[in-house]
């Protein structure tokens, strides 16, 4: 049964430091792996999305790597901002089974000015 | 494009009666998911549609929940004799058509659904 993890559970950072959000999953049979964050009693916004072979994927500030083998992704964000505060999810997508997201239990991260 | 859209954003429903939720999904997309997010908890999987079809409901409760995403008009989400445990956000999400699988979902703002 695959499980999605994250560490930290909860992040406070002042305004401009680079920051490292991590995820893993315990099985590596994963078809993509997608990022989203979710603000305060909003919806998902997607982020990145790095299919199963790739390792990394790039969109402004925010980069996302992809290592399966060890079951683990990463999210850093460059230069933070208090606009960067939200709660931050990983989902994968199994390769072997139908379309559904497994999310993980989320980072909550604060930037504060 | 307008996004994945659900109604009502906010439900308060009094136990007992009856829950139905909507999503229309982005344009062009033929696959509907169902997830709940609990109150401090993650997003849950609970159904996988297509155009008149389930695909995968391994995430649905065995009883009061239904969907479906008939050929014309939105996916519906009906919870029946709702209870207090039902209050959640539920969240739609689409995807273009199982030639793309590569794509990925894309969610709506959810609707909360408050039972009293």
């Amino acid at each position: 049964k695959q499980e999605v993890t994250q560490i930290p559970a909860a992040l406070s950072v002042p305004e401009g430091e680079n920051l490292v959000l991590n995820c893993s999953f315990t099985d590596s049979a994963i078809y993509n792996l997608q990022w989203f964050r979710q603000d305060p009693g909003k919806g998902l916004t997607s982020l990145l999305l790095i299919q199963s072979s790739q390792r990394e994927q790039t969109s402004g500030r925010l980069n996302a790597s992809l290592d399966k083998s060890s079951g683990r992704s990463t999210l850093y964000i460059a230069a933070s901002q208090p606009g960067d505060s939200a709660t931050y999810l990983c989902a994968v997508r199994l390769s072997y089974n139908t379309d559904k997201l497994i999310f993980g239990t989320g980072t909550r991260l604060q930037v504060f000015p | 494009n307008a996004g994945v859209m659900q109604n009502p954003r906010h439900l308060v429903r009094r136990r007992g009666q009856e829950a139905r939720l909507r999503c229309s999904p982005m344009k062009g997309h033929s696959h509907v998911y169902w997830y709940r997010q609990l109150p401090e908890e993650g997003l849950k999987f609970m159904v996988y549609l297509q155009k008149e079809n389930i695909i995968d409901e391994s995430g649905m409760p065995k009883e009061r929940f239904s969907a479906e995403f008939p050929k014309e008009g939105p996916s519906i989400l009906r919870i029946q004799q709702v209870v207090r445990g039902d209050s959640a956000a539920y969240f739609c999400a689409s995807s273009p058509p199982e030639g793309d699988r590569g794509y990925e979902q894309y969610f709506g703002p959810g609707t909360r659904l408050t039972v009293t």
